[in-house]
């Protein structure tokens, strides 16, 4: 069984440009979750997908973050514009059921690096 | 305000000994505490979880200790082996989203 997907694994960019991350859940997995690491603090909580639909947006920082997430199959999650405190990496998860007991499975990250 | 907090940042543990991350956390309410074990370029794999109504689960080396009064948690990894050399995370659930802790580095000598 594949994993979760993400790409690019390293993005370099400049601050005011635009940057748009992917995540491919595990087929079937029909909650997908953004998480974000920035400068090696905490794990911290973005969005929730349930299929094509938002459940939880609650963690997006601020209205230059835009996650969509196309017939309820990949996401992409948008950064327009970046800013320098956006650096970090953020994670993709997903997980077949809707309960935290199914656990989640991370995709390996995206490392965003704003310059 | 950090909702759940976890120490050490670092550890440095002897093969064959004992590796103890702890974790406290203030909202009452999580009810699903994950410890997550990261690897240099990938992403946390849940290692071990347990519900607050348990005091103790154990999974071949791995433990986690629940302390629900003291509103507390560890995670102890006997007989360490350097591959089990890692950042640790703990978490603490609700609904269906995490909140993290700031994350172990162990490191296993051998």
């Amino acid at each position: 069984e594949a994993g979760v997907t993400q790409f690019p694994s390293h993005s370099v960019i400049e601050k005011g440009q635009t940057v748009t991350l992917r995540c491919d859940p595990i087929s079937g997995h029909d909650n997908l979750y953004w998480y974000r690491r920035v400068m090696g603090k905490e794990i911290k909580f973005l969005l929730h997908f349930v299929k094509e639909s938002k459940q939880d947006e609650s963690g997006m920082p601020n209205n230059r973050f835009l996650a969509e997430r196309t017939g309820g199959t990949y996401s992409t999650l948008k950064v327009q514009p970046a800013e320098l405190e956006d650096s970090g990496v953020y994670f993709c998860a997903s997980s077949q059921g809707g309960g935290l007991d199914y656990g989640y499975t991370f995709g390996s990250g995206t490392r965003l690096t704003v310059v | 305000q950090q909702q759940v907090k976890q120490s050490p940042q670092s550890l440095i543990v002897q093969k064959g000994g004992i590796s103890i991350i702890n974790c406290a956390y203030e909202n009452t309410a999580f009810d699903y505490f994950p410890w997550y074990q990261q690897f240099p370029g990938k992403g946390p794999a849940l290692l071990i979880a347990i519900r607050p109504d348990v005091s103790e689960k154990k999974e071949g080396r791995f433990t986690i200790s629940f302390n629900k009064s003291a509103k507390q948690f560890s995670l102890h990894i006997m007989d360490s082996q350097p591959g089990d050399s890692a950042t640790y995370f703990c978490a603490a659930g609700l609904h269906r989203a995490l909140t993290f802790g700031s994350g172990t580095r162990l490191q296993v000598q051998p």
